[in-house]
């Protein structure tokens, strides 16, 4: 149980091009999602927290209007990257968090998807 | 201070030996912890949590967690060629979100 599925697992193209990314989970119900990005030999860093039919909720330093996140479904997050550039190449992973009623928030863990290789040129 | 710290790395160690991992967190309330495996290249896997103080045991995987001392560690025994892998310790704030160490990697030597 507890599957999370994200597509595309790689996306090449080209600077300016925006590049939309699903996260979904497969098998249980999802009100909170999150986004990471991960660059080369460093830790996950948490970009925002999805919320099924509200806003996003983004960490300090991360742009809003970049990184646009969308939760229309208890069981679907989509981060879009507008006007991606080089800089902005990097693995892209999503999670989900396992809302098992007999646990309370806290203890909920979050399952991740396969992640997202992100390359633009 | 960084909210999660793990021991450098990387790890060498034998087939069939215990590795032992460390990682002490600094919001001291903090109540659930998790200990997730990440192969080279691919998403993060969870392969433990723990909540109490003590020791909790799956298959080869020991967590072990002191919230005196705020430290939480995973042995693996028995260590196979596939144990190889980066592993994350992850604390939940408390908004819930999770802040991850920055790894130790793991090589089992065969």
């Amino acid at each position: 149980g507890a599957v999370v599925s994200q597509h595309p697992s790689r996306v090449i193209c080209k600077s300016g091009t925006s590049v939309k990314i699903e996260c979904r989970s497969l098998d249980f119900q999802a009100t909170t999602m999150f986004w990471y990005r991960q660059f080369p030999k460093q830790s996950l860093m948490l970009m925002a927290t999805s919320n099924e039919g509200s806003k996003a909720t983004y960490e300090q330093g991360v742009e809003k209007d970049k990184f646009l996140i969308n939760h229309a479904s208890l069981t679907l997050s989509t981060l879009t990257v507008t006007s991606a550039h080089p800089e902005d190449s990097s693995f892209y992973i999503c999670s989900a968090r396992d809302g098992d009623p007999r646990r309370g928030v806290g203890n909920q863990p979050q399952h991740f998807g396969d992640g997202t290789r992100l390359s633009i040129l | 201070q960084k909210e999660v710290e793990q021991n450098s790395g990387p790890l060498s160690v034998p087939e069939g030996a215990i590795a032992s991992l460390n990682c002490t967190y600094s919001d001291r309330g903090s109540q659930s912890f998790f200990w997730y495996r990440q192969y080279s290249g691919k998403s993060p896997e969870l392969i433990m949590s723990i909540y109490s103080n003590g020791d909790k045991e799956d298959g080869r995987f020991t967590a072990q967690l002191n919230k005196a001392s705020q430290y939480v560690s995973l042995l693996i025994r028995d260590s196979q060629p596939s144990d190889s892998a980066t592993y994350l310790c992850a604390v939940n704030r408390s908004d819930y979100k999770l802040s991850f160490g920055a790894g130790t990697t793991v090589t089992v030597r065969a």
